[in-house]
């Protein structure tokens, strides 16, 4: 019920092309779904996020898909850029005894390259 | 802000020693959670707390590991004893309970562990 599938776990990608990372859920309690970024050496960091209300959220060259009958969204990057080349992870928020809690997949490889 | 503190960055230990992580969150957080990194299993949560209190141990590997906020400002992660296979990146977050919205998990730099 928690978990949170995410796919490829690899992923290379020529420049200026378009990186797509999938991901899918079973509850259907979870009430928002963020992606974050992590660069090596680093911590995650919060991309982007969408409520299940909303089927697309646009943030610069970063788009996230939401599909909600079939419990799966995705992470559209374009124009993919050296500089995109990181880790990323989708995740869903849920309650557990009313508290917030986040599971992620397993993450993504990126790289993209010149 | 300094945003999440974690020490040691890097910690290197022998089989059986005890290893002691730390973190200091963002101030006027009340969740801190604790992750683990590996290649094979991605980012694992261990333990959440708020307001210093934990709320779900269930990801805690096994009984090793220990974890506790004796204040809104600092917590560990204990391993007692360390074996190899805790080999990990282990990350501390914090957040900052905010109606309606998403409330962003904010990372620490991690602490590298290496168990010989």
């Amino acid at each position: 019920q928690q978990q949170v599938k995410q796919s490829p776990q690899s992923l290379i990608v020529q420049k200026g092309g378009i990186s797509i990372i999938n991901c899918a859920y079973e509850n259907t309690a979870f009430d928002y779904f963020p992606w974050y970024q992590q660069f090596p050496g680093k911590g995650p960091a919060l991309l982007i996020a969408i409520r299940p209300d909303v089927s697309e959220k646009k943030e610069g060259r970063f788009t996230i898909s939401f599909n909600k009958s079939a419990k799966q969204f995705s992470l559209h990057i374009m124009d993919s850029q050296p500089g995109d080349s990181a880790t990323y992870f989708c995740a869903a928020r849920g309650y557990s005894g009313g508290y917030q809690k986040v599971t992620f997949g397993i993450g993504t490889k990126l790289q993209v390259i010149p | 802000d300094a945003g999440v503190i974690q020490s040691p960055r890097h910690e290197v230990t022998e089989m059986g020693q005890e290893v002691t992580l730390r973190c200091k969150p963002i101030s006027g957080h009340d969740y801190l959670f604790w992750y683990r990194q590996t290649m094979m299993r991605g980012l694992e949560l261990l333990i959440y707390f708020n307001n210093n209190v934990p709320i779900d141990d269930s990801g805690m590997p096994e009984d090793r590991f220990s974890a506790k906020m004796p204040n809104a400002s600092f917590s560990t992660l204990k391993i007692q004893p360390s074996e190899p296979r805790d080999s990990a990146v282990y990350f501390c977050a914090s957040s900052r309970t905010s109606g309606g919205t998403y409330n962003e998990q904010f990372f620490g730099p991690g602490t590298r562990l290496t168990v010989l």
